[in-house]
């Protein structure tokens, strides 16, 4: 059975840094690119970041660059969110998600995971 | 902030064809396939539809996506109870080199 396990959410001080990890099981994990998405508490999605099989490739949402990393570890089955200089408004839950690319080089994300909360309060 | 824009809600009786719009531009919708998820309350967002109209494994042919130049649209034939969900359009958008979402669709089952 495919599965994504998020973990590493918590509460955070305004400034502070958290690093949420995805646990991969059931497919081959270094043949797929990978996403974070993210939905504040009553409010829609909102993609965060993507990352490339081998890491050649990131991409990420104008709202977290230059304070989010993406990064992975296949010999791990593991997909990493670093989140420094946190805000009010990273408030979320933040789910990884398997990326799907069609000959098109259309995508689309399939499964997710259960989410972890991320709290940003002092 | 959203670029793909849907209606907040919508809304039906049961048997009832219930359809959702999804509102975008050339360097999403126009240039790239739309998709489709559902999330039911208190869970994780789950694909419904993929490349405009393709229905992964295990999803009912009640639900049906389609396209045209820079809007789409999901309709749901034969509405159900367990229908009761958030619904969201997706597509990669070439000028933000990122992934769209559209503001969200309660459908609710009267």
């Amino acid at each position: 059975e495919v599965q994504l396990v998020e973990s590493g959410g918590g509460l955070v001080q305004p400034g502070g840094s958290l690093r949420l990890s995805c646990a991969a099981s059931g497919f081959t994990f270094s043949s797929y690119s990978m996403n974070w998405v993210r939905q504040a508490p009553g409010k829609g999605l909102e993609w965060v970041s993507y990352i490339s099989s081998r890491s050649s490739t990131t991409y990420y949402a104008d709202s977290v660059k230059g304070r989010f990393t993406i990064s992975r570890d296949n010999a791990k089955n593991s997909l990493y969110l670093q989140m420094n200089s946190l805000r009010d408004e990273d408030t979320a839950v933040y789910y990884c998600a398997r990326d799907w690319v069609a000959v098109t080089g259309t995508h689309w994300f399939d499964p997710w995971g259960q989410g972890t909360l991320v709290t940003v309060s002092s | 902030q959203s670029v793909l824009t849907q209606p907040p809600s919508a809304s039906g009786t049961p048997g009832q064809r219930v359809t959702i719009s999804c509102s975008g531009s050339s360097s999403n919708i126009g240039s790239n396939t739309v998709n489709w998820y559902q999330q039911l309350p208190g869970t994780a967002p789950k694909l419904l539809i993929h490349s405009n109209n393709q229905r992964p494994s295990g999803v009912p042919d009640r639900f049906s996506g389609s396209k045209s130049g820079t809007s789409a649209s999901l309709a749901i034939s034969g509405l159900q109870s367990e229908d009761e969900a958030d619904y969201y359009c997706a597509a990669w958008d070439d000028s933000l080199n990122g992934y769209v979402f559209g503001t969200g669709t309660k459908v609710t089952v009267l």
